[in-house]
């Protein structure tokens, strides 16, 4: 069983630029989570993708925008960099419901310069 | 809202010494709570949880136990090991509407654990 996979591992970027980032779900999986973690601190949730939908959203910019495909795999996208979006951007894979558990990947880190 | 409020680490602790880190939560509906740890260069992973009050969830020598009186979950170990260096999350989640799927954490709390 493969687990969650993200791609790229660590991306630099330049303020006001644009960037995806990627995420396949673990086997079997229908339901994606974005999170955000600055240095030392906990994640903070972004939004989460079912069927392709966006399924509830955190409180950050429409900026932050994503996509679920029809392989369940997904991708984060951010415009307009600006330098407080540098962290670890974590994707955690699961089942459809409040009874399953996210498996997270092992994240990109996003630095902004 | 719903917050995770955790300890501050780094909590550092020599090896078979027991380990308690402190979480409380403040939440509106009736949430279920978890303990994820990372260990560096790694993504979070499911340590334990407990979906209702005064139940106890446990792994790996880990337990933690739902305290709605005193809305705590707190983490214990009764003798740690050098590889339980790592820094471990305490979170939330409400399962009683549609933000089942957002999970609340807290800072995390560092611990380290020396031979």
């Amino acid at each position: 069983e493969t687990g969650v996979t993200q791609s790229p591992t660590h991306l630099i970027k330049t303020r006001g630029q644009q960037v995806t980032l990627r995420c396949s779900s673990q086997s079997g999986h229908n339901t994606v989570s974005w999170y955000q973690q600055a240095l030392g601190q906990g994640p903070q949730f972004i939004f989460q993708y079912y069927r392709e939908e966006e399924n509830g959203r955190g409180n950050f910019p429409p900026r932050f925008s994503g996509l679920q495909f029809p392989n369940y795999s997904s991708e984060l996208n951010v415009n307009a960099l600006e330098l407080d979006d540098s962290a670890l951007y974590l994707c955690a894979s699961s089942l459809a419901g409040p009874l399953y558990e996210q498996y997270f990947g092992p994240g990109t880190r996003l630095t902004v310069t | 809202g719903d917050s995770v409020t955790q300890m501050e680490g780094p909590v550092t602790l020599s090896e078979e010494a027991f380990l308690t880190i402190n979480c409380t939560y403040t939440a509106t509906g009736y949430p279920s709570l978890f303990w994820y740890v990372q260990y560096p260069g790694e993504g979070l992973q499911l340590l334990l949880k407990a979906t209702k009050a005064d139940d106890k969830g446990s792994n790996k020598g880990f337990e933690a136990t739902y305290r709605k009186e005193t809305t705590s979950f707190h983490l214990e170990k009764g003798s740690v090991q050098v590889s339980d260096s790592a820094v471990y999350f305490c979170a939330l989640s409400d399962m009683t509407t549609d933000s089942w799927g957002k999970l609340q954490f807290g800072a995390g709390t560092q611990v380290v654990v020396t031979p």
